[in-house]
């Protein structure tokens, strides 16, 4: 069954510090995605990136970056120089292109992780 | 407006009350989610529409009902709720409706609603 696990559940930072989080998934599947989400105090959940599980590339943007390493079956996510506007709870997702059981169009969550920065 | 809305954005009701929320998105898309989220745990989906046809009701009990009149507005319609059924309830939308939730969905703001 697919899972996502992030094992830190609350993070503090000062402001300026880099902070990585992370998410560990699991899978059956050969093709899927990766998804993480910003969820402010506001209750809004921000789509930050997707990504398909053939794309192994690092990606940046701005002061976020992504590792996503199949081997270690791992999609982390670091903020480099944070900021307060970054406290926020962070979601990862997963979705199997071809499940097709109970749920099947379901993302599957992580239970977040709580960052905190500190001014 | 832009994105997904969602009204009201706090409610409080009592258990022999019924209310609705209500869902707008502004993307053009055609899939429409309700999920809910307790404290402390993951995310659940509930509802999923495509095209304004139910395709998908995880396990839901029937105080909670869904209504999707067309591809821009969805609603969600409580009656006879219990003190658990208090959450954040978030609407999201997605361009197409793809197996294993694959398409990139769009959330809304919630509504946190209060079940006394």
């Amino acid at each position: 069954a697919q899972k996502v696990t992030q094992a830190q559940t609350e993070i503090s930072v000062v402001e300026k510090e880099d902070v990585t989080l992370d998410c560990v998934y699991e899978t059956r599947d050969t093709t899927y995605y990766l998804f993480w989400y910003k969820q402010p105090p506001s209750g809004e959940l921000v789509f930050l990136i997707r990504r398909n599980s053939f794309d192994e590339q690092n990606e940046i943007s701005g002061r976020y970056s992504w590792n996503f390493q199949k081997s270690t079956s791992s999609f982390n996510f670091t903020i480099t120089a944070s900021q307060v506007v970054d406290s926020a709870v962070y979601f990862c997702a997963l979705s199997e292109v071809f499940y097709s059981g109970a749920g099947s169009y379901q993302l599957t969550f992580g239970k977040g992780t709580k960052l905190s920065v500190i001014p | 407006e832009t994105g997904v809305t969602q009204t009201p954005r706090h409610l409080v009701m009592g258990m022999t009350n019924k209310k609705s929320l209500k869902c707008e998105q502004h993307l053009g898309h055609n899939a429409m989610y309700w999920y809910k989220q307790s404290a402390k745990k993951p995310l659940e989906l509930m509802f999923v529409y495509s095209l304004e046809e139910r395709v998908e009701n995880n396990s839901v009990p029937s105080r909670f009902s869904p209504e999707c009149p067309n591809s821009s507005h969805l609603f969600l319609h409580l009656h006879t709720l219990q003190p658990e059924d208090s959450a954040l309830y978030l609407c999201a939308s997605s361009q197409e409706l793809a197996g294993g939730g694959t398409d990139t969905q769009y959330f809304g703001p919630g509504t946190r609603l209060t079940v006394l």
